[in-house]
């Protein structure tokens, strides 16, 4: 059971325009999301997280936006830049007995053309 | 730069065999996680040490065990290694809003 969706594999944006990425969780009790990138031969590169206090966290040109009544966040970077060309994950979390977990979703890669 | 480095950054193991992934943390993380990432999949969790004591496991089995010394370096033991077992593995230092990833240590067992 996969909690933790991207149901977009790919996505191809032109430079300068808004790329937005998008997951969807399953689970009610997740109240922590954070957003990776990752580029080949690297480990993920975190970007920007959110609790499920907040419906919007910005930094830079990265903005995450959180719909706790869909189950569903998004990331937005703006403008984007051919160096944002990598794969993106989200991962969310909940706390149980003390402890967390991040559930990662399958990742969509981003292609910004020039 | 993250600040998490992992050793070594690829192994080749055979079927059986047993295998130990390293990783530290120069910012001192008291938190580690580590995960396994198949191709083409997100990261898993396989589980998590807090202050030297596992604090969290995903449903990977016993032969996959840890360990988090004082200085917060951490290490990654599998026993009994599977073909399935090939995959890059991942150790992470900090708290729940911000986890640090190392870049990786790609096994391939054959």
């Amino acid at each position: 059971d996969q909690q933790v969706k991207q149901n977009s594999p790919s996505l191809s944006v032109q430079e300068g325009r808004i790329s937005i990425l998008n997951c969807d969780y399953t689970n009610s009790m997740f109240d922590y999301f954070l957003w990776y990138k990752k580029y080949p031969a690297e480990g993920p590169t975190f970007l920007i997280s959110i609790s499920s206090i907040k419906d919007k966290n910005e930094d830079g040109r990265f903005t995450v936006f959180l719909n706790k009544s869909a189950k569903h966040l998004s990331l937005h970077i703006v403008p984007s830049q051919p160096g944002d060309s990598a794969v993106y994950f989200c991962a969310a979390s909940a706390m149980t007995s003390g402890t967390y977990k991040y559930i990662f979703g399958t990742g969509t890669r981003l292609k910004v053309l020039a | 730069e993250t600040g998490v480095t992992q050793s070594p950054t690829h192994l080749i193991k055979t079927r059986g065999q047993q295998v130990t992934l390293r990783c530290s943390s120069q910012s001192g993380h008291n938190t580690v996680s580590w995960y396994q990432q198949a191709l083409g999949q997100g990261p898993q969790f396989i589980f998590q040490y807090y202050r030297e004591e596992e604090n969290g496991r995903g449903n990977f089995p016993p032969r996959f065990s840890g360990l988090q010394f004082p200085n917060y370096s951490s290490e990654l033991n599998v026993n009994a290694l599977e073909l399935d077992d090939s995959a890059l593995y991942l150790c992470a230092g900090g708290g729940r809003g911000e986890q640090y990833f190392g870049p990786g240590t790609r096994l391939t067992v054959t």
